[in-house]
């Protein structure tokens, strides 16, 4: 299995407060990649990093933030959450760009905004 | 806009049986990428498509592309229960580094 953790595994919070989820790689992969997972919807990217400092929206990126100060680390924040933002977020990682070779995936958040 | 749609979404499927599942996407995508997820647990690479006519086989499970046709499949050959899950594709976004999925098939195979 791929050295990807993410924490914490299952958090509840209520609407309007701030929410950092963190996702710790040890493959020193460049890439890394934040999605969540809705029944219906299959997975959808939220923001991506293609290295340190270095990141970018993907197609549900509104209500989301995202920093990467080291190579390990990539952290989604949400700014205020809301009901909507109930989620499992996923993140993943890949050594080359998505074309050339597969993600790796974390083991999830489960996220309940109240 | 790329777009990836998978059918069927629902699958029940007796043990022994063979079954397909199939990926559409909307626009040009030359990779294409299968992963399994069980119930509560992550998703784990099964197959990555990387050129027309590109075929990979594990096991049970074999997968193909058609660039042309904008289609991928999924084939089961003589399915067994620890098959159970749910499947998705995903396609990649020309010049991205970003996949777009498919809404995913869960598949239940009964004994």
């Amino acid at each position: 299995d791929a050295g990807i953790t993410q924490s914490p595994r299952h958090k509840v919070t209520e609407t309007g407060t701030p929410v950092t989820l963190r996702c710790h790689q040890t493959e020193n992969h460049r890439y890394m990649y934040w999605y969540r997972q809705d029944p219906g919807h299959g997975l959808r990217l939220i923001h991506y990093s293609y290295g340190v400092k270095d990141t970018d929206k993907g197609e549900v990126s509104d209500g989301y933030s995202v920093s990467r100060s080291k190579t390990e680390d990539f952290l989604l924040t949400l700014e205020s959450a809301t009901s909507s933002q109930t989620s499992v977020y996923f993140c993943a990682i890949s050594s080359l760009p998505g074309a050339q070779e597969t993600q790796y995936f974390g083991p999830g958040t489960r996220l309940l905004v109240l | 806009e790329l777009k990836v749609e998978q059918n069927p979404l629902f699958l029940s499927m007796q043990e022994g049986k063979n079954y397909t599942i199939y990926c559409n996407y909307s626009t040009t995508s030359d990779r294409l990428y299968w992963y399994r997820q069980d119930p509560g647990k992550s998703l784990e690479s099964l197959f990555v498509l990387l050129s027309n006519g590109a075929v990979k086989q594990e096991g049970r499970l074999m997968a193909s592309l058609d660039t042309k046709a904008r289609l991928s499949t999924l084939h089961i050959t003589a399915a067994v229960h620890d098959l159970s899950a749910t499947y998705f594709c995903a396609a990649i976004i020309q010049g991205a580094q970003k996949l777009v999925f498919g809404q995913g098939t869960r598949l239940t195979i009964n004994p």
